[in-house]
């Protein structure tokens, strides 16, 4: 079975400070993709950053990256410079055929 | 400007009254998703359509009906049947059906009084 774990409810980071939000995962495919999703607010759900599992180089989008850890199945985000439009809740997700999304991250940053 | 629409976005539904959340896209997209959001369960799909006058139901499709007549509308009924409808609803649609970035709607707040 397919499963995907956000051990993390809540966090908080200070402005311009940096912020590790941690995701597990469990599939027996060999060919999946991993994402990580935003959600202000405002409510609509947008995408952070998109890794594929063959790919072992880390995906980076500015002042957001990941990292990899495929044999641990790993996928942590990390947010560099954090801003205070960062506020959101955070899921990872992950699609081996069938994508499945964590429980999510409520990620709060303080000015 | 391109996107997906949902509609409404708050709705009240008495209990046992049938209702429709509409969801509309102009990506052209061939997939399209409903999801249902609640408090800490984080996102779970309740019916999913890879292409015109097809759909297959996701992990929870129970109380829930779908039609997909067309390649941009995608409603979703939630029915009478569904135990526990008050939560909010999400709508998306991406290229293909798999590892393709997901585009979402703002969403549709159902609540049953």
């Amino acid at each position: 079975a397919q499963t995907v774990t956000q051990s993390q409810p809540e966090m908080s980071v200070q402005e311009a400070e940096t912020v590790t939000l941690s995701c597990t995962y469990d599939t027996s495919e060999n060919n999946y993709y991993l994402f990580w999703y935003k959600q202000p607010p405002s409510r609509q759900m947008i995408l952070v950053i998109r890794q594929e599992a063959y790919k072992q180089q880390n995906a980076t989008e500015n002042r957001f990256s990941v990292n990899f850890q495929k044999a641990a199945k790993s996928f942590s985000l990390k947010i560099s410079d954090s801003q205070l439009g960062d506020t959101a809740m955070y899921f990872c997700a992950s699609d081996s055929n069938n994508l499945f999304f964590g429980t999510g991250t409520r990620l709060t940053v303080i000015p | 400007d391109g996107g997906i629409t949902q509609s409404p976005k708050y709705l009240f539904r008495k209990e046992g009254q049938n209702v429709t959340l509409s969801c509309e896209q102009n990506l052209n997209h061939d997939a399209m998703y409903w999801y249902r959001q609640d408090p800490g369960q984080g996102l779970r799909l309740i019916y999913y359509s890879q292409i015109v006058n097809d759909f297959q139901k996701g992990d929870i499709a129970e109380g829930y009906s779908v039609s997909r007549e067309k390649k941009e509308s995608f409603p979703l009924t939630v029915t009478s049947a569904q135990k526990n409808p008050t939560a909010f609803y999400l709508c998306a649609s991406s290229i293909g059906p798999f590892g393709g970035e997901l585009f979402f709607g703002e969403g549709s707040r159902l609540t049953v009084l």
